[in-house]
């Protein structure tokens, strides 16, 4: 069965510093590994997402993510913080078969200190 | 163009009623999905449909829930009788078959007193 793992609940950072947000997945065939951004009271929203071409995915809002098999692993960076982005991250996980079937994981709530 | 429409946005109940949660998906997708995120559980899908047909159900938690997907724009989640622990925001999204890409609604916000 198809697993992801968040590690931090909660992060926080400055504004204009280094957002990094930690993914780690379990499945037993190749992935497809999806972000989504959820503002207060509202619905989730795609960021980016890797589908078996290039290992480092470009998203909106500057947000970028690299694929490493090797680690298992996923994570959501962004270069600079902006308090735009104080949000809930979910990283989700569904596999290449054809089931659009997605497993989310717990969710990161990031905060950006002025 | 409009997005996932789901009405209503907040329904207050009791126990034992009968609850129907509405969803009407962005138009030309043919999959649509429903989601519960509690606070103990995270986000967990409960069924999705392609084309109007079931294809997973498996996250429905009992048989007091049921859905129905009639048409290309319409679906329903029905509780009946609802619990307490029902109590949960219940997301709709829909995508095209096969791109991965779903497209969430803004959500029901349940409470089940």
């Amino acid at each position: 069965a198809q697993s992801v793992t968040q590690l931090g609940s909660h992060v926080s950072v400055s504004e204009g510093a280094l957002v990094l947000l930690r993914c780690n997945y379990s499945s037993s065939v190749p992935p497809y590994l999806f972000w989504y951004v959820q503002y207060p009271n509202q619905g989730l929203q795609l960021l980016l997402k890797y589908t078996s071409a290039a290992t480092l995915v470009k998203g909106i809002n500057g947000f970028e993510a690299e694929f490493k098999k090797s680690e298992t692993s996923f994570h959501l960076t962004k270069p600079s913080a902006h308090m735009s982005d104080a949000a809930e991250y979910f990283c989700a996980v569904s596999d290449q078969g054809g089931s659009e079937k997605l497993v989310f994981g717990k969710g990161t709530k990031l905060t950006v200190n002025p | 163009d409009a997005g996932v429409i789901q009405s209503p946005r907040h329904e207050v109940t009791e126990m034992g009623q009968e609850v129907t949660l509405r969803c009407k998906p962005i138009s030309g997708h043919n999959s649509l999905f429903w989601y519960r995120q509690t606070m103990m559980r995270g986000l967990e899908l409960l069924i999705y449909f392609n084309n109007n047909v079931p294809i997973d159900d498996s996250g429905m938690p009992e048989d007091r829930f049921s859905a129905k997907m009639p048409n290309a724009s319409f679906s329903t989640l029905k509780i009946q009788p609802s619990e307490p622990r029902d109590s949960a925001v219940y997301f709709c999204a829909s995508s095209f078959l096969r791109s991965h890409t779903q497209y969430f609604g803004p959500g029901t916000r349940l409470t089940v007193l």
